[in-house]
């Protein structure tokens, strides 16, 4: 069965530092892994996406995301934090079979950059 | 691009009312529509998924009679909540894609709050 875990409930950064956001995950197969943002009272946006290829994805925003196949994580990045990074991020895992399009969600992160 | 429109934003209604819910693809094409559920401060919770043209596939414990969901074209599918009860407030959130296999992301709407009195 498909999981996903995001260890930590909160993150706390400075604006302008580092921002590393965590995720693992257990799948059977190939994993697909996504990252979604989410603002207050709003829908998900969608940031990057491993499917295959370079372990080191970019997406949108500045963010970026590297898949380790021996530690089966795919953390999410920012080399320099910004306020408006505040918000509750998402890690999804994929499954449903050769033609599935399900997501498990961890249970989400909530980022706070303080200025 | 890839534009998911949800409708309506927020509804507040008494006990036993049914409110439908719209989620349309703007720009594209949605073979498929998923529904989600979300509390506060938690993750989402699938409900069911919807593929144009055939019966949508509920998760388990989801109720089906309670929680209609019609997906008649590639770009509208609705959720029906049945008579509402304050038990069934809740964030609702719809999601798209156009394509087959699992690596297209879902594009998501920007969710209905629903609050039953």
């Amino acid at each position: 069965a498909q999981s996903v875990a995001q260890p930590e409930d909160q993150v706390n950064v400075a604006e302008g530092n580092p921002l590393t956001v965590k995720c693992t995950y257990s799948v059977s197969g190939n994993p697909y892994l996504f990252w979604y943002v989410q603002y207050p009272n709003r829908g998900l946006q969608f940031l990057l996406k491993y499917i295959t290829g370079d372990n080191l994805v970019k997406g949108s925003y500045g963010f970026e995301a590297e898949f380790n196949k021996s530690q089966t994580s795919f953390h999410l990045k920012k080399p320099s934090a910004l306020v408006s990074d505040s918000a509750l991020y998402f890690c999804a895992v994929r499954y449903g079979g050769a033609a599935g399009n399900k997501l498990t969600f961890g249970g989400g992160t909530r980022v706070l950059v303080k200025p | 691009g890839a534009v998911v429109s949800q409708h309506p934003s927020r509804v507040i209604c008494k006990s036993g009312t049914s409110v439908k819910i719209e989620c349309r693809s703007l720009d594209f094409q949605a073979t498929t529509m998923f529904w989600y559920r979300q509390f506060p401060k938690q993750s989402l919770m699938l409900m069911a998924t919807s593929n144009e043209g055939s019966k949508a596939t509920y998760e388990q414990g989801v109720e089906k009679d309670k929680f209609l969901i019609n997906h008649a074209s590639l770009t509208l599918s609705t959720l029906t909540v049945t008579s509402a009860h304050p038990e069934d407030s809740s964030f609702y959130i719809c999601s798209a894609t156009g394509g087959v296999g699992g690596n297209q992301p879902q594009h998501f709407g920007d969710g209905t709050r629903l609050s039953i009195l």
